[in-house]
């Protein structure tokens, strides 16, 4: 049972437009929600991160947005650049149960494109 | 430089041939996991170590084994590999808790 999805496995859009990634969960126990993005031959890299606690989290062109209700979170990329062109994976975890503390439940990705 | 580096970074060998995949972390992190990842599946966990001689199953873990003898090493065995454990995997360290960092991924072909 995929606890973590990402329904959208491509998504292109132009050079300057904004990007939105969409992730959504089922398990309401993670409380910790992570952005990862990965280009080929090359291991995933953090990109931004957000706590339950809050429903928003900004870092210059990157923006997570988390719907706690909705069970929902969001990556908004503004302006897109031909160098954010990777596939983009979102991840949960339970940080508040020390057991399984940096325990990463990850969703299948997206391909973003961004086109000249 | 702060880095996880994985051996090999890639391999193709054949079935019940038994392989081991070297993962070392140079960060002093506690935490070490063990990921594969397939296509339309995503990343995967198969190991975990919260600290050395402490692992525990992800959530793919048959076929698989791990030790963590020491904080920096956490190398990944498969005693009789099997054609679809075929898949790239990487191995990531981090602080607990924090963001993982991940190695640059060994992709790996069995016959």
């Amino acid at each position: 049972d995929q606890q973590v999805k990402q329904n959208s496995p491509s998504l292109s859009v132009q050079e300057g437009r904004i990007s939105i990634l969409n992730c959504d969960y089922t398990n309401s126990m993670f409380d910790y929600f992570l952005w990862y993005k990965k280009y080929p031959a090359e291991g995933p890299t953090f990109l931004i991160s957000i706590s339950s606690i809050k429903d928003k989290n900004e870092d210059g062109r990157f923006t997570v947005f988390l719907n706690k209700s909705a069970k929902h979170l969001s990556l908004h990329i503004v302006p897109s650049q031909p160098g954010d062109s990777a596939v983009y994976f979102c991840a949960a975890s339970l940080e508040g149960n020390t057991g399984t503390a940096s325990k990463l439940t990850f969703g299948t990705g997206t391909r973003l494109q961004v086109t000249l | 430089e702060a880095q996880v580096t994985q051996n090999p970074r890639y391999l193709i060998t054949v079935t019940g041939k038994k392989l081991t995949v070297t993962c070392s972390q140079n960060m002093n992190h506690e935490y070490m996991s063990w990921y594969r990842q397939d296509p339309g599946l995503g990343l995967r966990q198969i190991y975990y170590s919260m600290n050395v001689e402490v692992t525990d199953k992800g959530d793919v873990p048959e076929g698989y084994k791990v030790s963590r003898k020491e904080k920096r090493n956490f190398p990944l065995i498969l005693e009789s590999p099997s054609p679809n454990q075929t898949s790239l995997y990487f191995c990531a360290s981090s602080f607990i808790p924090g963001e993982q960092f991940f190695g640059p991924g060994t992709r790996l072909t069995v016959l």
